[in-house]
């Protein structure tokens, strides 16, 4: 099956500093691959998504970038504000494959803390 | 934040006691998930299920079952044989039928503890 590897473990940034989280997966079927934060205490939600037709996907200040080739993908987030600190997951899966059809294959993590 | 609900928020399990823990969507989702979360391990899904009356093992599921009877219920029980049930469990729902993503929508979790 698919396995999604997750660096770094933990990243500690100044406030306006920019944050990259990078991910690796094994599976070339895979398609899709989305980013959830968890803050402290809370549910993960997703924040950015980017599916394997695309190389970059942006959203204010958060961006996504992908290399098929390569397999990997990572997450930046620029001008990092302290309620950026959370823990964030990437995933990976391919939604038209027969019995994992929507299964997620996440990473281990990132906890992200930001000092202002 | 509504949509998918679990409960109890906290539960504590007694030595050889089976427990279960409620998930509940109003989001006419067809799949649902469980997940484990242990602190360093991220996600790792116990059971997931595409479709009522069905359901299929993920990563972890020795010492658990599950049950999918009804489209927006999906209880996991923790049996006396899981002999490290402590940690952070998640229920996640997706609508299976949008196959372009599976974005996966999260309860807010029960955390067990054992006593």
């Amino acid at each position: 099956g698919e396995n999604v590897e997750q660096h770094p473990s933990t990243l500690s940034v100044q406030e306006g500093d920019s944050a990259v989280i990078k991910c690796t997966y094994s599976d070339s079927a895979s398609n899709y691959f989305p980013w959830y934060k968890q803050e402290l205490g809370k549910r993960p939600q997703l924040i950015i998504d980017i599916r394997s037709n695309v190389g970059e996907k942006k959203d204010q200040r958060i961006a996504v970038t992908l290399n098929k080739t390569a397999k990997h993908f990572s997450l930046h987030i620029t001008e990092t504000q302290p309620e950026d600190s959370a823990v964030y997951f990437c995933a990976a899966s391919n939604p038209n494959r027969g019995s994992t059809l929507g299964r997620l294959y996440f990473g281990r993590g990132t906890q992200l803390t930001v000092w202002p | 934040d509504g949509g998918i609900t679990q409960s109890p928020k906290y539960l504590f399990r007694k030595e050889g006691q089976n427990v279960t823990l409620s998930c509940e969507q109003n989001l006419n989702h067809d799949a649902m998930y469980w997940y484990r979360q242990d602190p360093g391990q991220g996600l790792r899904l116990i059971y997931y299920s595409q479709i009522v009356n069905d359901f299929q093992k993920g990563d972890i599921a020795e010492g658990y079952s599950v049950s999918r009877e009804k489209k927006e219920s999906f209880p996991l029980t923790v049996t006396s044989a899981q002999k490290n049930p402590t940690a952070f469990y998640l229920c996640a729902s997706s609508p299976e039928r949008v196959l372009a993503k599976n974005i996966q929508y999260f309860g807010a979790g029960t955390r067990l503890s054992v006593l």
